[in-house]
């Protein structure tokens, strides 16, 4: 079964860090590019940031560029997010979702974790 | 960025009906458009891509349209299980915008 499962979800004080981690099974982990998406309590969905296949490429969204870091392990089919200088908007479920498989034609967001969830505050 | 605008914002159909939601880009995206469904309380879940390719188990009620800046989800016949936030994408690049959402009800 193809699944992706977060963790690392936490209360946290605002300024603080927090390392998010997804273990993902039943696929080529190592093929597919990975996301993080978040959605604050009773809103919409915000992309967050984005690695490749291989870690050599990522991207983020303005909100969180600079304070976060996202970054994969292959070899232990795991996805990371380390989230620093955390703030109270931050506060929202953290998503890990597969994208695209790398070759062929660009793949939307299919598989989704269960999300963990994130509160910022002091 | 290229800007991601749903409309309505929020819908009340009854069951049976024809319901139709609409998404536009800010510049255009070719086809590179995904639609999810969100039930309350649970994750979201890909039921379009590719502007208008049903994702595996998707029921062919929903059926999704358009390419560039205008795309349309269209429900041909609601049903009670249909109730859920729709959220449009576009996927070509980073930033992976997401529409603000529409929030569909039976009335």
């Amino acid at each position: 079964e193809v699944q992706l499962v977060e963790s690392g979800g936490d209360i946290i004080q605002p300024g603080g860090p927090l390392r998010l981690s997804c273990a993902a099974s039943g696929f080529s982990f190592s093929s597919y590019w990975m996301h993080w998406v978040r959605q604050a309590p009773g809103k919409g969905l915000v992309w967050v940031s984005r690695i490749n296949s291989d870690a050599s490429s990522t991207a983020y969204a303005d909100l969180v560029k600079g304070r976060f870091t996202i970054s994969r392990d292959n070899a232990k089919n795991t996805l990371y997010l380390q989230m620093n200088s955390l703030r109270a908007e931050d506060t929202a479920v953290y998503y890990c979702v597969r994208g695209w498989r790398g070759v062929g034609v660009l793949n939307a967001f299919d598989i989704w974790g269960q999300g963990t969830m994130v509160t910022v505050s002091s | 960025d290229i800007q991601m605008t749903q409309s309505p914002s929020s819908l009340s159909a009854s069951v049976g009906d024809r319901v139709t939601i609409t998404c536009r880009a800010s510049q255009g995206i070719s086809d590179y458009l995904a639609w999810y469904q969100q039930k309350p309380g649970k994750v979201p879940e890909l039921l379009i891509y590719a502007a208008s390719t049903l994702q595996s188990g998707v029921p062919s009620r929903f059926s999704g349209s358009g390419a560039g800046t205008d795309f349309t989800l269209t429900i041909s016949s609601l049903q009670p299980e249909d109730v859920a936030t729709y959220y449009c994408q576009k996927y070509n690049n980073a930033p992976y915008t997401f529409g603000q959402g529409t929030k569909l009800e039976i009335k």
